[in-house]
């Protein structure tokens, strides 16, 4: 079993906080580090999919940076807004095609 | 018309008692996944298939078991339900590593299991 690890569990903010949160996943056998959004009674989806050792991608307010040679990967949330209010998982792939999901950090953004 | 669905959406059914959720796909994905998932806890994968002919155990796969029916079709069974099993389950399908999307996973609605 491969270990994923979030950090952390959960966190509440106030609207307009920025924040962020970890990712820590195996260095070896490296293929891919997706980032999902599932909001509540709803399906995980994509935000990130990031392959490369330094890879940085952007989605509106929203930033991912990748380090595969020290196993991390950062979220971060600028200006957090209630409508980000989800639980963000991270899943580690290897190139022999497993993937592997962390438990999850719990975003809760109060107006 | 969603391109992962998963049926039934809600199952009530009592122990020892055997029961099927079956996720269809539409989007030509070969690759497909079930996942559980529990209060507190993440995706955990039970079973993986990569074509037809692949059937792969996941992390937690002792108590279910799968069928590959079509390429599109990939089924959990519980051959004797028992109340650890009540959770929510996920299907996923993605693309192979270099198909352009790098194994991006797609997720049906989930099927909310309990075991009485």
């Amino acid at each position: 079993i491969l270990n994923v690890e979030q950090s952390p569990q959960s966190l509440h903010v106030q609207e307009g906080d920025s924040t962020n949160f970890t990712c820590s996943f195996p260095s070896s056998n490296f293929y891919a580090l997706h980032w999902y959004r599932w909001e509540t009674a709803k399906s995980p989806e994509a935000l990130f999919v990031m392959t490369l050792n330094g890879d940085e991608k952007k989605k509106g307010r929203i930033s991912a940076t990748l380090n595969t040679k020290e196993g991390y990967s950062y979220l971060y949330i600028k200006g957090s807004q209630p409508e980000d209010s989800a639980t963000y998982l991270c899943a580690f792939h290897t190139n022999a095609g497993k993937s592997t999901f962390g438990d999850g950090t719990t975003l809760t953004v109060k107006p | 018309d969603a391109d992962v669905t998963q049926t039934p959406r809600n199952r009530i059914t009592k122990t020892g008692k055997r029961i099927m959720l079956e996720c269809s796909q539409t989007k030509g994905h070969d690759r497909m996944y079930w996942y559980r998932q529990d209060p507190g806890l993440g995706l955990r994968l039970i079973y993986y298939s990569f074509d037809v002919k692949d059937i792969n155990k996941g992390e937690i796969s002792d108590g279910y078991s799968v069928s590959r029916q079509a390429q599109a079709k990939f089924s959990l069974s519980l051959e004797s339900a028992i109340p650890n099993q009540t959770a929510l389950y996920f299907c996923a399908t993605s693309d192979p590593p270099g198909g352009g999307t790098d194994n991006e996973q797609f997720f049906g609605p989930g099927t909310r299991l309990t075991v009485l």
